[in-house]
């Protein structure tokens, strides 16, 4: 099954909250789980990533958790500010192959 | 910036009619993956070349070709166009062919009226 499954959909969270997202799969194929961020009217850019040998990582306010036996991976931000609103997208790739991607969760960050 | 050349910006045609996406990767990258986003699809995995070669096929229509050239510039071409063609393509590109981490241009919106 080459699917993310990403919730929730939209989430709003005020400003110096967690904001967090998550992510799972079925495919143990996968090899490498990144996240992206996107602004309006620009293409995804790279946030943070992880590999499956590891539980987590943190990169400034921003963690990925990653649980191999369930299967599933999440995005914390910590002390959330409104210039992170924008739409994130978590991914996994295929043994070296394409990205598959989630379908997105539009994060607002309230004054 | 980040370094993904896509042109034309905005593109606006009819049912039925064909046309050219362009884009060139960061210098130095090999690979160019092509991507469809729509609101209900969400990012749909098209098509990938290496230094020339198709990589990896994912749901691309019948209708859609790609190619990458020898200066590594890829161009995205799309046929017999309809309505639900309407979307935002966004090429990407990576150093190796591995798919790891990618670097999107800001993507072509294409209005098929």
């Amino acid at each position: 099954q080459q699917q993310v499954k990403q919730s929730p959909q939209s989430l709003i969270v005020q400003k110096g909250g967690i904001s967090i997202i998550n992510c799972a799969y079925e495919n143990t194929a996968f090899d490498y789980f990144p996240w992206y961020q996107q602004f309006p009217g620009k293409g995804p850019a790279l946030l943070i990533a992880i590999r499956p040998d590891v539980s987590e990582k943190k990169e400034g306010r921003f963690t990925i958790s990653f649980n191999k036996s369930a299967k599933q991976f999440s995005l914390h931000i910590m002390d959330s500010q409104p210039g992170d609103s924008a739409t994130y997208f978590c991914a996994a790739r295929i043994s070296f192959q394409k990205l598959v991607f989630g379908t997105g969760t539009r994060l607002l960050v309230s004054p | 910036d980040s370094g993904v050349t896509q042109t034309p910006k905005h593109l606006i045609t009819a049912t039925g009619q064909r046309v050219t996406l362009r884009c060139s990767p960061r210098s130095g990258d090999l690979s160019v993956y092509w991507y469809q986003q729509s609101l209900d699809q969400g990012l749909q995995f098209l098509i990938q070349y290496y230094n020339g070669e198709e990589r990896a096929k994912g749901n691309i229509l019948e209708r859609f070709s790609a190619q990458q050239f020898p200066d590594l510039h890829s161009e995205l071409n799309l046929s017999s166009l309809e309505l639900g063609d309407s979307a935002l393509y966004f090429c990407a590109s990576s150093v190796g062919g591995a798919g790891g981490k990618l670097f999107f241009g800001s993507g072509t919106q294409l209005s098929v009226l």
